[in-house]
């Protein structure tokens, strides 16, 4: 399976929104909604922001949103904080059972 | 909590078989709809799923890789292993592994163990 389609890059000004999409197929993003995103710092692991589309683990900021639309997810951030410079990956189960990840997005503030 | 911490070799010969061992705590590889998967990340790139376990004894491989990949479990000792054959320099990777839920998501990572293939 191919991996899913990110921007390679993404900037915005403090406080601003910025919004990452990831486009998969029928066969992944489209087909369920079991859509994840991760945020990762240089030299540390990725750490869960969203999952099941639009959905937060507890602790993260409610600052972070997620949803869906056809084959494409979407990785809203609002109010940027300096903070919020990472990498963003999305994630998606699949119709063959197994789980692909996106190309990954750079996220830079201004 | 949950932890996991991944270990094995940080320096592999091309074509030998890498052995990478996540040994876990938290929860039990035993309990119904829990999964320990393999992730791996070359420097610089983006992440690329490798394989899953779950409680069951499923298995689940990455197609482009499956030739090369086995992963098996030992519950009582909390460990996951992940064994890679006929290594590659393009093999250079932090390797991770993660608890998942049936469809996900990995929501608990280790920390990652760099693996440097090299003659």
């Amino acid at each position: 399976q191919s991996a899913l389609t990110q921007p390679a890059s993404v900037s915005g000004s403090p406080g601003q929104s910025i919004t990452i999409s990831c486009t998969g197929t029928s066969s992944d993003v489209g087909g369920y909604n079991y859509v994840s995103w991760y945020q990762q710092h240089p030299g540390k692991a990725p750490k869960l922001m969203i999952y099941d589309v639009s959905n937060r683990p507890s602790g993260v900021s409610n600052r972070f949103s997620g949803s869906k639309s056809g084959n494409t997810a979407s990785l809203t951030i609002s109010g940027l904080q300096a903070e919020d410079e990472a990498d963003y990956y999305c994630s998606s189960y699949t119709s063959s059972s197994s789980f692909v990840f996106g190309t990954g997005t750079k996220v830079t503030v201004l | 909590q949950i932890t996991l911490k991944e270990s094995g070799p940080t320096l592999v010969k091309p074509t030998q078989t890498l052995t990478l061992t996540c040994t876990f705590s938290g929860f039990s590889l035993s309990t119904s709809g829990v999964g320990v998967g393999w992730i791996r990340q070359p420097p610089g790139k983006a992440l690329e799923w490798l394989a899953l376990i779950y409680w069951n004894d499923d298995k689940r491989y990455s197609p482009s890789l499956k030739s090369r990949l086995t992963i098996t479990k030992d519950t009582s000792k909390n460990q996951v292993v992940l064994t890679m054959t006929n290594m590659d320099p393009v093999d250079t990777a932090t390797y991770y592994c993660a608890h998942v839920l049936i469809v996900g998501p990995f929501d608990y990572w280790g920390q990652g163990t760099l693996v440097t293939v090299s003659s």
